[in-house]
């Protein structure tokens, strides 16, 4: 379960608060992913870098800024939220966005906006 | 676009008996990845199996088989001789290998166990 640490594991911010989610891996993977998991829906997929390069952004609103400094970290920058983007948010890694690795998970950041 | 349904929102079983959670998806690819995650209560998403499409036996790891039905697209988890840290959410994910290659994944299962 170390394999993928995430912090902080729980966020309360107001709606004009700027914070920042960060993710790290320590299993020499080299993509990256965020995940939003909403109460009652799916998993979505948010963006997913490989090689540090992002390659999918899944219509995600500006207000969720991600930046990948190197393959062992990936963040994401928090702006003006709203109350409706309280979720709890995945982070994962694999080796290559290739199709055939799997995807290991962080615990998650729990993230409330008020 | 691909979907992932899985039908059962919460499934309870009795300590040591056997559960099977379902799966069905959707797709129009010959060759994709399925799995089955785990999600205990405050814990991190863990895999628990995994299934090359391309590959007619089904997946077994320990206590957990699959039912792979490509024709059908289901995908059905089995747990034999259930145990209280088997307790958590499964979900279902379907790999695609062309394209973006996304993760898509079911709405999840609620499996709880009854000692």
């Amino acid at each position: 379960e170390t394999g993928v640490t995430q912090t902080p594991r729980h966020l309360v911010m107001g709606m004009t608060n700027k914070k920042s989610l960060k993710c790290e891996q320590h299993l020499g993977h080299n993509a990256m992913y965020w995940y939003k998991q909403s109460a009652k829906k799916p998993l979505e997929l948010m963006f997913v870098y490989n090689f540090k390069e992002q390659t999918e952004n899944n219509s995600v609103p500006s207000r969720f800024s991600p930046e990948c400094p190197n393959s062992s970290h990936l963040f994401l920058h928090l702006h003006t939220l709203q109350p409706e983007d309280s979720a709890l948010y995945l982070c994962a890694s694999s080796q290559e966005q290739g199709g055939r690795d799997t995807q290991y998970f962080g615990p998650g950041t729990r993230l409330t906006v008020l | 676009a691909q979907t992932v349904t899985q039908s059962q929102p919460e499934m309870s079983v009795q300590e040591a008996e056997t559960v099977t959670l379902s799966c069905t998806y959707d797709t129009s690819e010959s060759d994709y990845y399925l799995f089955w995650y785990k999600q205990p209560p405050s814990r991190q998403m863990i895999l628990v199996i995994r299934q090359e499409a391309y590959k007619q036996q089904n997946a077994t790891e320990n206590r957990f088989s699959v039912n792979f039905q490509k024709a059908a697209k289901s995908f059905s988890l089995k747990i034999s001789d259930s145990q209280l840290g088997d307790a958590a959410m499964y979900f279902c994910a379907y790999l695609s290998i062309q394209g973006a290659q996304k993760l898509v994944f079911g709405q999840g299962t609620r499996l709880t166990i009854n000692p």
